[in-house]
């Protein structure tokens, strides 16, 4: 069973980057069953999806989020990453990495999430 | 890419069914055959309990099941239990290959 736990600063200041890594075990991040995703919900609104990486390296972003976004993989350590640029107080939400089966094209397991807040 | 239109909030008494619906503003991109429905406790991560419109993962309990009617999904919680008092939102693959979820439904048990 894949399990996933995100790791990183649970503070950020503004205009900064945010860093996150998540740690897979369970399961290889060069599996080519699943995608890697980052997924975000700040306080007291929705799910939001931030994108995903496969193990080919081939990477899909929410249209939102593209431009400041980077997610890599790490296979040496079976770890895959968010980077978020120039982040502001509307960054700040629990962030979750999570895992997508091709089979099942869901997120069928999540981290138990981070906290990030975006403050000075 | 807009969030996919859930109501906010549906109540129903223990033993009651409720339907949460999800419905997509525009049909162009959204595959609904790759709808699947999360629940949220407060405080924990989501947990996936309909994948593929009405699949359900094995151990999620045969009262939860989905259904789908052009580009409007529906999750039906049947026999209403005190756990199922959370928060449930939708997902749906698109076309651009990204993912976009519903707005949310706070379920409350009276």
């Amino acid at each position: 069973q894949v399990q996933l736990q995100e790791s990183g600063p649970g503070l950020v200041k503004p205009s900064q980057t945010l860093s996150l890594t998540c740690t897979v075990s369970g399961g290889s991040i060069i599996s080519a069953d699943y995608f890697w995703n980052w997924i975000r919900q700040p306080a007291g609104k929705g799910l939001e999806w931030i994108g995903r990486i496969y193990s080919n390296g081939r990477v899909d972003y929410a249209p939102s989020l593209k431009s400041r976004a980077t997610i890599s993989v790490d296979t040496s350590t079976n770890q895959f990453s968010l980077r978020l640029d120039s982040v502001t107080a509307a960054d700040t939400a629990v962030y979750w990495c999570a895992s997508r089966i091709s089979s099942r094209g869901a997120f069928d397991h999540w981290g138990p999430g981070a906290q990030v807040t975006v403050s000075s | 890419q807009s969030a996919l239109t859930q109501p906010a909030s549906v109540s129903g008494s223990p033993g009651q069914s409720i339907t949460i619906s999800c419905t997509a503003a525009s049909g162009d991109i959204y595959e609904f055959e790759y709808v699947s429905w999360y629940q949220r406790h407060p405080g924990k991560a989501p947990k996936l309990i309909i994948y593929q419109v009405y699949k359900r993962p094995s151990g999620v309990s045969s009262r939860f099941t989905g259904s789908r009617s052009g580009m409007r999904a529906s999750l039906t919680i049947s026999g209403l239990q005190a756990d199922d008092e959370a928060d449930y939102f939708c997902c749906s693959h698109t076309s651009l290959s990204t993912y976009v979820f519903g707005t949310g439904t706070k379920v409350t048990v009276l």
